[in-house]
């Protein structure tokens, strides 16, 4: 049983429209990181949020905090065939260092 | 380039046999974890290292698991009498020695028993 819940499971798109996957959890944590991962490869991280209600832009992509840091989503404004992969969100409870992972977000993005 | 060297990318083993992975290290961090993923998951805590210290187990981890960090540095991950449900991607993490919680990831090992 993984602590945090992503969804959707799948999503596919088409090039140019936006997209937002969330993440949710019942349990609160000190920080919060996404990840992107492609075939074969390992997770790349793409950025932490630490503060409740913290908003994070990196370029087309905003990373939102809940409030109560139990929480997060990730929204692609315009999305890019580059964008396609497994979209992976990782919470780190509060006194420890680990990650909790959840199941990810395959994204596809068609051009 | 994450900073972090996994070996073999791949292995294919027949079940019952025994198996080893190699996590390297490019920089000094001194926390280093493994991870194992299977198909439409996402990671699973296996267990991590602070320096040369085992620190935590998972309870994924059976007695045919075992991991070593000898020098504080590389560290390895033997799987013994492999089963089928050992096929997964062995992912090796770093976390830095300034207590932030970013991990850094190995391309990982696939691992598949046939």
């Amino acid at each position: 049983t993984q602590l945090l819940e992503q969804s959707p499971q799948f999503l596919s798109i088409q090039e140019g429209e936006n997209l937002t996957v969330y993440c949710n959890s019942s349990s609160v944590f000190s920080s919060l990181q996404w990840y992107r991962q492609e075939p074969g490869e390992g997770p790349v991280l793409l950025v932490t949020v630490v503060t409740g209600g913290e908003v994070k832009k990196l370029k087309r992509l905003t990373f939102q905090f809940g409030d109560a840091r139990k929480d997060s989503s990730l929204h692609i404004t315009a999305a890019q065939p580059g964008d396609t992969g497994l979209y992976l969100c990782a919470g780190v409870p509060p006194y420890d260092y680990k990650l909790s992972f959840g199941a990810g977000t395959t994204v596809t993005v068609r051009a | 380039d994450t900073g972090v060297s996994q070996n073999p990318r791949h292995k294919i083993t027949k079940r019952g046999q025994n198996v080893t992975f190699r996590c390297d290290p490019i920089s000094e961090h001194n926390r280093l974890y493994w991870y194992r993923q299977t198909l439409g998951q996402g990671p699973e805590f296996l267990t991590y290292f602070q320096n040369e210290a085992q620190l935590e187990k998972s309870r994924l981890l059976s007695d045919r698991f075992s991991a070593e960090r000898p020098k504080g540095s590389f560290s390895t991950l033997e799987i013994q009498r492999t089963e089928q449900g050992d096929s997964a991607m062995y992912l090796c993490a770093l976390q830095t020695s300034q207590g932030g919680t970013e991990a850094f990831f190995g391309q990982g090992t696939r691992l598949t028993v046939v």
